[in-house]
């Protein structure tokens, strides 16, 4: 099977502007998740979606959104960039249940100038 | 809430050299526990994880964890690493949909 697929791998952009990134799951998992990492913060939980549904959302701004699309792909959009926004976003697929394993892409690296 | 300490940012070792990175959890119910490695440049590759059963868990490349329910641990040890092995290793335990990661340990591997 095909890993998970992030594209941009990398992107550079100006402060306050938009972007989205894309995320394509193994085939027939159903659950993606997005991370940020971060020297300074880590490895953090954006959101997760299940079946078009975001089940749950970590803590950052409005600015941060995301969807899933009936075949599982996901997208996630940061709007009004900030130089705080340049990271790693990483995209994550699962089965299903929480306790699966989360399998990871090669992330899209974001610098915001 | 649920959290993750790892309290080593960096580990220097010689090749050929057993290696024990350590993982705190906190937690009140059930965890699922896992490690990752990341290779510079490179997303998050699972090691091992932890989600019932024998406490002991192994990779396939010599790498093992025991959880370890009345210490809240699950520790990560390789008995003679190699200079492929230099990369950072992150924690995480399982809650909700989402991972909780620790800040990672740096493992540096040196011949």
């Amino acid at each position: 099977k095909a890993g998970v697929t992030q594209t941009p791998r990398y992107l550079i952009k100006t402060r306050g502007q938009q972007v989205t990134l894309s995320c394509s799951p193994i085939s027939g998992h159903r659950s993606v998740s997005w991370y940020q990492q971060t020297p300074g913060q880590g490895l953090q939980f954006l959101f997760e979606y299940f079946s078009e549904t975001q089940r749950n959302k970590g803590n950052f701004p409005g600015r941060f959104s995301g969807r899933q699309f009936s075949n599982s792909r996901s997208e996630m959009n940061v709007s009004t960039l900030e130089l705080g926004d340049s990271a790693l976003y990483l995209c994550a697929s699962s089965l299903e249940k929480s306790q699966e394993t989360q399998y990871f892409g090669p992330g899209t690296r974001l610098l915001v100038l | 809430a649920q959290s993750v300490t790892q309290l080593d940012s960096q580990v220097p070792v010689f090749e050929e050299a057993p290696v024990e990175l350590r993982c705190n959890y906190s937690s009140s119910v059930s965890v699922y526990l896992f490690w990752y490695v990341q290779y510079p440049n490179q997303g998050l590759q699972l090691l091992l994880k932890y989600l019932s059963g024998s406490t002991l868990v192994e990779s396939i490349n010599g790498f093992e964890a025991e959880f370890n329910k009345s210490q809240t641990s699950f520790h990560l040890r390789k008995p003679s690493v190699h200079i492929s092995d230099t990369a950072e290793y992150f924690c995480a335990v399982s809650s909700s949909y989402k991972l909780i990661f620790g800040s990672g340990t740096r493992l540096l591997v040196r011949p």
